[in-house]
Formats: C-alpha cells, sequence, structure tokens
C-alpha cells in the first residue's frame, strides 16, 4: 500500500494563479484532511471531509476549495494564489471513529508551495 | 485557534538521555494523541491515548495524561539520534467536528 500521497512534491505559483493538489489514499479511509504548516504555528486545519461527496470548513478555509468526489481523493483548489498561501500542505486520512474510538490519523509528505 | 501548547519549544539532549515534552490543553477532549514528524516529511503518529487512561506505553515512548490540570507528556527514554525531530500533541475536542487541533511542536535534537 502506498498510503497517502500528494502530488505535487513542490510548485513555485506567481500572485492571481490557480492550481489543484491532489490527495489519494488507499486505504479505504472515509475521512480525510488538509492542512497547512507554516514556521512556528503547528498545523491548521483548512477543509475536511467525512465521506465521498461531503467537505466542511476548518480552521483557516478563506481562498481554498476542495471537492471529493472519489472516497479515495481529496482535491485542494487555490483559485486566486495570493504570497499569504506560501506554505507546506499536509493531507491526511483516517478510519471512522468518534469520541473514544477516534482512530489516528496517517499523512501525506507534504506540498511545498511557493506564492511569489 | 491552537488548542495544545506544546513545551519547551526546543529541546537538545545528549543521545541515550531521557527527553519529556508536555503539552497543555484548553477544553474537554475525547483522546490525545502524539506525532513525530522527521525534517521535510509528514507526520507519524506515535500513540495515542484516551481520555479514561492516565498512562500508556509504546516501546521506549510514555504518555501520561492528567485531564484533571488539562496536561500530558511524552516520555522517550534512551534516546537515540534517529529520534531527532519535531514532536506535536494533538486532540479531539469532546462534542466538536471529526477533526484534531494540532499544538506548535517541540523541537528535539539528540546530539551523538
Amino acid at each position: 500500500n502506498a498510503g497517502v500521497t500528494q502530488t505535487p512534491k513542490f510548485r513555485v505559483l506567481k500572485t492571481g494563479q490557480s492550481m489543484t493538489l491532489l490527495c489519494a489514499q488507499d486505504m479505504n479511509h472515509e475521512y480525510m484532511y488538509w492542512y497547512r504548516q507554516d514556521p512556528g504555528m503547528g498545523l491548521r486545519l483548512i477543509h475536511y471531509s467525512v465521506g465521498e461527496g461531503t467537505t466542511a470548513k476548518g480552521e483557516v478555509p478563506d481562498g481554498y476549495n476542495v471537492s471529493r468526489l472519489k472516497k479515495q481523493n481529496f482535491l485542494l483548489g487555490l483559485e486566486s494564489a495570493a504570497p499569504s498561501q506560501t506554505s507546506v500542505y499536509f493531507c491526511a486520512s483516517r478510519r471512522p471513529g468518534t469520541g473514544r474510538f477516534y482512530n489516528e490519523q496517517f499523512f501525506g509528505p507534504g506540498t511545498r508551495l511557493t506564492v511569489l | 485557534s491552537q488548542q495544545g501548547e506544546e513545551d519547551p519549544q526546543a529541546l537538545s539532549i545528549q543521545e541515550g538521555e531521557n527527553a519529556t515534552m508536555n503539552c497543555s490543553y484548553k477544553t474537554s477532549i475525547n483522546n490525545l494523541q502524539w506525532y513525530r514528524q522527521n525534517s521535510g516529511r509528514g507526520l507519524v503518529h506515535l500513540i495515542l491515548i484516551r481520555s479514561n487512561e492516565r498512562e500508556k506505553h509504546s516501546g521506549r515512548l510514555r504518555v501520561t495524561l492528567d485531564t484533571s490540570k488539562k496536561s500530558s507528556s511524552l516520555l522517550i527514554t534512551a534516546s537515540r539520534a534517529a529520534d531527532t525531530a519535531s514532536y506535536f500533541c494533538a486532540t479531539d475536542e469532546t462534542g466538536g467536528a471529526q477533526k484534531l487541533v494540532f499544538g506548535q511542536g517541540t523541537r528535539l535534537t539528540i546530539n551523538p
């Protein structure tokens, strides 16, 4: 199993350009997440999905859109990139489970995005 | 908002010594998890402790949870150079949506 994969690994954009980050998982997980990681800020949740066809906003959703058309894929879109979106983006997935049965998240290797 | 706050922000010790990192959080939780991140890589799950547990072991890792103080600690015994990484705590809040809230992490350096 490949686990969680992310493409691309690196990308440089100019302000105003758009792009889509792809996350794929082969573990049949229901839940998927997009985070961004900035120096000294830890991970902040952008959007997440609890199943195919459903998405929800996280802590920092502005400027991003997501889609979960297939269970194994979770796409993160930047419609008009801004320098403030320069960050490392991580995707994660996990099996269902709530409360005390919450399970661990599995992370992808990350996408390093620079917006000039 | 950051739920967990790790302490210290950075820790440097000699190989073979024990490393202790602390995490404090603000709201009621269902469980608390610790993750490791090697430089330039994704996060890897280390251990999960549920709100009704007080201590948990996994190999050289020992995690404690004190829900009355809203704090947790991660102890790595007999540290190795390969333990050099950033360590994050993450909490799943009771009544919250299906998501984790991460702290800012502790950067651990093991000197040979």
